[in-house]
């Protein structure tokens, strides 16, 4: 079975351009997770979804920031303007449809974003 | 408080060494779960044991096995006879009830594991 994909896996882009990163979950995963990697702060939970609705967004740094899950099998996370401050590695993570996070969480390969 | 510590910030061992990295978790919650996360070079994480709070027993497989003690809140990871390909940041995270009762995974710091040939 596929795990979960994103794309791309690196973007180079200049500070106030729109970035668009996607995932598709686990088939059969109804649970979808954002995350966001920086040496300074760790891995920051930014919004979960849960059966294509957001369920907790208060991890989204700022308005700049929104993400969306028009079907089981896809979401994007959106930043508009980007800054260089959010250059980061951004995971998408999907788990089998129990209670928020009991279940394990199965990471995507990342996508390793670089704002100049 | 909801909370993740992996004091240890790097651990260098020589190949064949046994190594564990330490978890001390708090939580509120009488039901609770705790996992392990691997981050090799590459980047990507991979999920290596998820535990429930009821259960106490030692897990084992393979050169890996888990500690998880509730009288001290720790869920500590040791790896036998270490490998170079271990070389990793392995994480610890704690599935806790927040605000809205729903759950969410609260991530250690992570350990990074050096293993030398």
């Amino acid at each position: 079975d596929a795990g979960v994909i994103q794309s791309p896996r690196h973007e180079v882009t200049e500070m106030g351009q729109e970035v668009t990163l996607r995932c598709k979950p686990i088939s059969g995963h109804n649970s979808l997770f954002w995350y966001r990697q920086t040496m300074m702060r760790g891995l920051e939970l930014l919004i979960y979804f849960n059966n294509n609705v957001p369920i907790d967004d208060s991890g989204m740094p700022e308005d700049r920031f929104s993400a969306k899950m028009p079907n089981a099998s896809f979401s994007t996370l959106k930043i508009q303007p980007s800054e260089p401050r959010d250059s980061a590695v951004y995971f998408c993570a999907s788990s089998l449809p129990t209670s928020g996070s009991r279940e394990e969480q199965y990471f995507g390969p990342g996508t390793r974003l670089t704002v100049t | 408080a909801q909370k993740v510590t992996q004091a240890q910030t790097e651990i260098s061992v020589v190949e064949k060494e046994d190594v564990t990295l330490d978890c001390v978790y708090e939580t509120r919650d009488t039901t609770y779960y705790l996992f392990w996360y691997k981050q090799p070079p590459s980047g990507e994480l991979v999920f290596l044991i998820r535990r429930n709070s009821f259960d106490e027993q030692n897990e084992i497989s393979g050169r890996y096995s888990w500690n998880f003690q509730k009288s001290t809140s720790s869920f500590n990871f040791t790896i036998t006879a270490s490998q170079v390909v271990d070389s990793a940041v392995y994480f610890c995270a704690l599935s806790a009830t927040v605000s809205g009762g729903y759950n969410k995974l609260i991530f250690g710091a992570g350990t990074r594991l050096a293993v030398h040939p």
